[in-house]
């Protein structure tokens, strides 16, 4: 079966750096997205990986290992703000997304 | 960016009610669109994908008579919750994919938060 593993919450300190990993298994994989959602708010896009690597995107990066089936998203100077859910969503053979349950993110002063 | 507008973004109403909630993409066509459903403190769950000119396809144990999709133009898909019960109360969310790019982002509507009394 197709499934998507990630922690279900992790805490982390202003200012510090937090990695939150996510692995899947699909039948076939055409890329991994991550998203954010804010509670009671619908999910923003964040970034989308399909070859090996690290993107990086100002304060967040995302890394893809498809040989691993694993990626992480990674947050630097971690803010307030950053307190939400991130999402870990893989794209299978029929483009079809299969979501993770998503990490709780909290963030203390 | 791809905009996708959702509305009405909150329902009250009673049980036995009907409600229709309308997902929108505003500057891009999308052939599909995705109906999600997520309980409090729980993960977003698929309930459906809405195909333009065709029938929605839904998600196991997703009863299709209580959950009317219509996908009837290129940026329009509605949800009909019908005959609501309080056990409907959740929050809806609407995505849409652009027409062609199947490897890209889905953009999400700001949800819809429905209260049945």
């Amino acid at each position: 079966g197709q499934n998507i593993d990630q922690p279900t919450e992790m805490t982390a300190t202003e200012g510090a750096i937090v990695q939150i990993n996510c692995t899947y298994q699909t039948s076939g994989f055409n890329g991994l997205f991550w998203y954010q959602q804010h509670a009671g708010e619908a999910p923003t896009f964040l970034s989308y990986n399909v070859l090996d690597g690290l993107e990086e995107k100002g304060r967040f990066s995302s890394f893809l290992s498809r040989s691993k089936g694993y990626s992480y998203l990674l947050l630097k100077e971690l803010q307030m703000k950053d307190s939400a859910s991130y999402l870990c969503a893989a794209l299978d053979s029929n483009y079809q997304l299969i979501w993770g349950a998503g990490t709780k993110l909290i963030i203390k002063p | 960016g791809a905009v996708v507008s959702q509305h009405p973004s909150r329902v009250i109403c009673k049980s036995g009610t009907s409600v229709k909630i309308e997902c929108r993409s505003l500057d891009f066509q999308a052939t599909t669109m995705f109906w999600y459903r997520q309980f409090p403190k729980q993960s977003l769950m698929l309930m459906a994908t809405s195909n333009e000119g065709s029938k929605a396809t839904y998600e196991q144990g997703v009863e299709k008579d209580k959950f009317l999709i219509n996908h009837a133009s290129l940026t329009l898909s509605t949800l009909t919750v019908t005959s609501a019960h309080p056990e409907d109360s959740s929050f809806y969310i609407c995505s849409a994919r652009e027409a062609g790019k199947d490897n890209q982002p889905q953009h999400f509507g700001d949800g819809t938060r429905l209260s049945i009394l």
